[in-house]
């Protein structure tokens, strides 16, 4: 069964370092016909995507985050991690990982499969 | 890469049909036929409703509806059910791989 569960540290002081992982179970991150993607919702706020990465391990970022983003790969535990430096209070939020879709005949770049989703907050 | 236009709140009755817009610009809405839209319950994550403009994934109700024309696409409810009472967010492809987000659109079903 298809899965995404996010992990990572709820809590972190401001000029700290985000740190989260989302597990994928069901289907090989290494398949081309996917990238994967984080995701965040500040409380009572909307949808920002912070930035993807394709099979290829190629990363594509949010030009307003793109400084301090980073996301990486790892297709040993099939898992692909985020790091955001320097939190402020504007960065506390709900973080999605999900996964999108590069094959035109299925949910071309739509976002198909959520997880769940996990709270960070930045506070000092 | 500003975020889509859509309107803060809609509201219909039971049985009625709204419809959703979502403004971006020529780089983003414009230009590419790479529009989805999420439905949102409260404390739930997202869930795709809408791919590539007018596509439904397998399961959701063919009451929802989806369209565009120039640089405003355009989310339809038909039907208007208690259990579409949700936020909904529109996203488009902006080009280079990049993508942004609508600010959501809060549904009240009367």
């Amino acid at each position: 069964q298809l899965q995404l569960q996010e992990s990572g540290p709820g809590l972190l002081k401001p000029s700290e370092t985000l740190s989260l992982t989302c597990s994928v179970s069901g289907v090989s991150i290494s398949s081309s016909s996917y990238y994967w993607g984080w995701i965040r919702q500040p409380p009572g706020k909307g949808l920002e995507w912070i930035g993807s990465i394709y099979y290829s391990g190629t990363t594509f970022y949010n030009p307003s985050l793109e400084s301090r983003v980073t996301i990486s790969g790892d297709t040993s535990k099939n898992q692909f991690s985020l790091k955001l430096t320097s939190v402020t209070a504007a960065d506390t939020a709900v973080y999605y990982c999900a996964r999108g879709s590069t094959v035109t005949t299925f949910h071309y770049y739509a976002w198909d499969v959520w997880g769940q989703g996990t709270t960070v907050t930045a506070a000092s | 890469q500003s975020a889509l236009t859509q309107p803060a709140s809609v509201s219909g009755s039971l049985g009625q049909s709204i419809t959703i817009s979502c403004t971006g610009t020529s780089s983003d809405v414009g230009s590419y036929d790479l529009v989805s839209w999420y439905q949102q319950h409260p404390d739930k994550a997202p869930n795709l409703i809408i791919y590539e403009v007018t596509k439904r994934p397998s399961g959701v109700s063919n009451r929802f509806s989806g369209s565009k024309s120039g640089n405003t696409a355009s989310l339809t409810i038909s039907g208007l059910q208690p259990e579409d009472e949700a936020d909904y967010y529109c996203c488009s492809y902006a080009g280079s791989s990049t993508l942004v987000f609508g600010g959501g659109a809060k549904l009240t079903v009367l």
